[in-house]
């Protein structure tokens, strides 16, 4: 699993509620990633991380921030959940540039 | 940006016969083309990968096949086994670790017994 830990890995929250989802790696990766999964869409990147405190946007950013003050630790941050980010969220990690990317087990959201 | 699709959606097999899975991407750029499979409740977990400057690549019951110039790669498992039965996801990048993969919508392959 490339000590990939996500956390939580299910949560149920209220709309309009913020949520904090936790990436953690043990071995010192230069790259994260979040993705979401959804039925028809395959994964899409969210945000993603080349180094301590540097993130840039993905695919679908829209409602979603992200900071890394740490190597180990990628966190994803709805400020406001909305029914629409009711999804499955995946962390990845890759080793280096032109290097195999590498899957966490996934947290599942729902927002009511 | 890049756009891959992958077909087909779903891809019923009997056991022992060989599937096959095909991607295209838009983006000539892309240089990497990995392929993951994913268990329910699982993450993706990657079982093969193809780099622009290789046109096949085999291990085991597994290859893949690129076609730079059609912008179009196929995975292909023979002897098909129960174990097999997953989603499917092929993926294109263009290196460097910047912009991630992006990814085709997956394929439901079934190995019927």
């Amino acid at each position: 699993d490339a000590g990939i830990t996500q956390s939580p890995r299910h949560k149920v929250t209220e709309t309009g509620t913020p949520v904090t989802l936790r990436c953690h790696q043990t071995e010192n990766h230069r790259y994260m990633y979040w993705y979401r999964q959804d039925p028809g869409h395959g994964l899409r990147l969210i945000h993603y991380s080349y180094g301590v405190k540097d993130t840039d946007k993905g695919e679908v950013s829209d409602g979603y921030s992200v900071s890394r003050s740490k190597t180990e630790d990628f966190l994803l941050t709805l400020e406001s959940a909305t029914s629409s980010q009711t999804s499955v969220y995946f962390c990845a990690i890759m080793r280096g540039e032109d290097t195999e990317a590498f899957f966490g087990q996934g947290t599942r959201l729902t927002v009511v | 940006g890049e756009n891959v699709e992958q077909h087909p959606s779903t891809l019923s097999v009997q056991e022992g016969d060989s599937a096959v899975i095909k991607c295209t991407y838009s983006d000539s750029a892309s240089n990497y083309f990995p392929w993951y499979k994913q268990e329910l409740g699982k993450g993706p977990q990657l079982i093969i990968d193809i780099r622009s400057n290789v046109g096949e690549k085999k291990d085991q019951r597994i290859a893949v096949t690129l076609n730079k110039t059609a912008k179009h790669f196929s995975l292909h498992i023979t002897e098909t086994q129960p174990e097999d039965s997953a989603v499917y996801f092929c993926a294109a990048s263009k290196g460097g670790g910047a912009d991630g993969l992006t990814f085709g919508k997956g394929t439901h392959l079934i190995i019927q017994p």
